[in-house]
């Protein structure tokens, strides 16, 4: 299984709702990534776990709360969002630096 | 985390060989060069990756130079299902950072 599972496909959110975006991998990875990525443009990285732990977080704004309660495991928290971070998210895995880091389809989110 | 610099856009005849060049002149000893592709709003592909050996695979060929600052992808036999968005990234542990990436169009 090299799958990592991203649910939902796509999401549609009000400003003042809460969601939860949901990332699985069972590879025994335990690095976990989630990236945002606009329209034409490259995916930005957001939040790295390493271990269970938050290892990197690239200033995110606080609205955005990720979360992985185990190794196979990662969530994102969204609350009070604002339309520009309506993208596509996406997650990913990877052993370690020296092997190839896989990634999920992505959640579309769109925020109204 | 040393930067990417890539061209734009290519095009490629189908069926010829696909060369993507990118340039990481601040790469470090310790970081890898990685290669992956996006195909409209799908989730990255990973292609091949290597440190500083030429590195092969069924999808691609990775040359990197002796200095280790600038690398090619060679598609070798580019076909219609190659259009996509080539992502070179210089990856150093967790930082796994994508550049400007590279729109190749195959064209038959």
């Amino acid at each position: 299984d090299t799958e990592v599972t991203q649910t939902p496909k796509h999401l549609v959110m009000g400003m003042t709702n809460k969601k939860s975006l949901k990332c699985e991998q069972h590879m025994g990875h335990r690095a976990m990534y989630w990236y945002k990525q606009k329209a034409k443009k490259p995916p930005e990285l957001m939040f790295v776990y390493s271990y269970e732990k938050l290892s990197i977080n690239e200033s995110v704004p606080s609205r955005f709360s990720p979360e992985c309660p185990n190794s196979s495991l990662l969530n994102l928290h969204l609350h009070a969002l604002q339309p520009e971070d309506s993208a596509l998210y996406l997650c990913a895995s990877s052993h370690g630096y020296r092997e190839e880091a896989f990634f999920g389809q992505g959640t579309r989110l769109t925020v109204v | 985390d040393a930067k990417t610099t890539q061209p734009p856009s290519m095009d490629c005849a189908e069926g010829r060989a696909a060369n993507l060049p990118c340039n990481h002149s601040t790469i470090s000893g310790n970081e890898y060069v990685y290669w992956y592709r996006q195909i409209h709003s799908q989730g990255p592909q990973y292609i091949i990756h290597g440190l500083k050996n030429n590195e092969t695979n069924e999808m691609a060929s990775l040359i990197i130079t002796e200095d280790r600052k600038s690398s090619t992808l060679i598609l070798p036999h580019a076909t219609l299902r190659d259009t996509a968005v080539y992502y070179c990234i210089v990856r150093a542990g967790n930082q796994f950072y994508f550049g400007t990436g590279t729109s190749l169009t195959v064209i038959p």
